[in-house]
């Protein structure tokens, strides 16, 4: 049973970067069958997608993050990573890693728990 | 930049038929996935493929697509399945994901 485990810090401070991990078990991250993801949701708002990244290292971003992120992948740890430079108080939210199955189309089918990001000084 | 269209709520009695649409341009070449939250939890997969439904899933979920819109529809609406209900696609490119808005579903 693949499970997925976000890390980072909660509290960020305005300008700075926020730093998450998610932590892939149960199976291998360097699976051609799935694009490991990031998506967000703000206190009582909708989900937006953040980005995906393949096993080897290719990124898709969404264009309105893209110039203040990076996402990296690690095989060796089995994990994926997001980076998220110039904060503010509007990319306070929950941040969720998901897995995005290729035999589903593409539909992500395991997410993690989520971890709450608060930007504030 | 690409965006998908749901209505911001849906309201019906137990036992009834509640249906969610979700419309986007690229949704007649793309396919749709429907979501589940409730509150405090990670969203859950009910449909994938804009009509499958994940082993696990209540045969009462069901799928359809129709031009540029798709629809969830849950018949026999039980007090469970009251819940935030999200599209979600990707544009024309096939390269970047896009959530709908979401829709409140309420159990009278």
């Amino acid at each position: 049973q693949v499970q997925l485990q976000e890390s980072g810090p909660g509290l960020v401070k305005p300008s700075q970067t926020l730093s998450l991990t998610c932590s892939v078990s149960g199976g291998s991250i360097s699976s051609g069958d799935y694009f490991w993801s990031w998506i967000r949701q703000p206190p009582g708002k909708g989900l937006e997608w953040i980005g995906y990244i393949y096993y080897s290292g290719s990124t898709y971003y969404n264009l309105s993050l893209k110039s203040r992120l990076t996402m990296s992948v690690g095989t060796s740890k089995n994990q994926f990573s997001l980076k998220l430079t110039s904060v503010t108080a509007a990319d306070t939210a929950v941040y969720y890693c998901a897995r995005a199955h290729g035999a589903l189309g593409g539909a992500f089918d395991i997410w993690g728990q989520g971890t709450m990001v608060t930007v504030s000084s | 930049s690409y965006e998908l269209t749901q209505p911001p709520s849906v309201s019906v009695s137990p036992g009834q038929t509640a249906r969610f649409t979700c419309s986007g341009d690229a949704l007649p070449k793309q396919y749709a996935y429907w979501y589940q939250q409730k509150p405090g939890q990670a969203p859950v997969l009910v449909i994938y493929k804009d009509s499958e439904r994940p082993s696990g899933i209540p045969e009462r979920f069901s799928g359809s697509s129709s031009g540029t819109t798709v629809t969830l529809t849950i018949s026999g609406v039980q007090a469970e399945d009251e819940a935030d209900y999200y599209c979600q696609s990707v544009d024309s490119s096939g390269s970047y994901g896009v959530f709908g808005g979401g829709t409140k579903l309420t159990v009278l």
